[in-house]
């Protein structure tokens, strides 16, 4: 039930660019996606709804294929304070009450 | 992005005592607000959901005589932790979301040892 991650850890060099997957066995209507540094809550990155819509802030951006229930989180040109922990959260429906179940996490690390 | 607090940031205790910890929205009204568990390494688990003046909704396994959680008003949520065992040392974070919008925002989480 738990949203799959992958992949679970990757390295990169500054201005390297990187893919986050995260995939889900159940229908989604909202993909959340979130950082989190070491000993530190989650950082709300960007949310995308049911639709198939695509955004972007900055040289972060991301897709939701509802039909197959996966979402990707794009990293372009990546920064040291990009390393992290990259979690997605999967809702089922909308609404405030909407309830998260968050994906297994990538570690993302970022060398000079 | 909306601002949510947690109180304390840490706490040690000892086995068989209570921990209350404090999540307060400081800039909305949070309707809901979610409580998370984390372990090391590990990912973020819901343990309960709980709407202003009702009573929390606990995940599958979570017990709810063990982790009490009152939503007394719409910018507090309190989860307390009773008769606190080693094995309940986790990383406590609190969410809240509300109005028209869905983003849950994160308190900062509050570090639980029990020794």
């Amino acid at each position: 039930q738990q949203p799959v991650q992958s992949p679970q850890a990757v390295i990169l060099r500054e201005g390297e660019d990187a893919v986050i997957n995260c995939s889900s066995s159940k229908a989604l209507y909202s993909v959340h996606w979130y950082r989190q540094k070491h000993g530190e809550a989650p950082v709300f990155l960007m949310i995308l709804l049911k639709g198939g819509e695509q955004k972007g802030h900055d040289k972060i951006s991301a897709s939701f294929n509802e039909k197959k229930q996966q979402s990707s989180l794009y990293l372009t040109a990546s920064q040291l304070s990009y390393s992290g922990t990259y979690f997605c959260g999967t809702g089922n429906y909308g609404g405030a009450t909407n309830k998260l179940i968050f994906g297994t996490g990538t570690l993302l690390a970022v060398q000079p | 992005g909306a601002v949510v607090s947690q109180h304390p940031s840490w706490v040690i205790c000892k086995s068989g005592t209570s921990v209350k910890i404090e999540c307060r929205s400081l800039d909305f009204q949070a309707t809901t607000m979610f409580w998370y568990r984390q372990f090391p390494k590990q990912s973020l688990m819901l343990m309960a959901t709980s709407n202003e003046g009702s009573k929390a909704t606990y995940e599958q396994g979570v017990e709810k005589d063990k982790f009490l959680i009152n939503h007394a008003s719409l910018t507090l949520s309190t989860l307390t932790v009773t008769s606190a065992h080693p094995e309940d040392s986790s990383f406590y974070i609190c969410s809240a979301a509300g109005g028209r919008t869905i983003e849950q925002y994160f308190g900062p989480g509050t570090r639980l040892t029990v020794t």
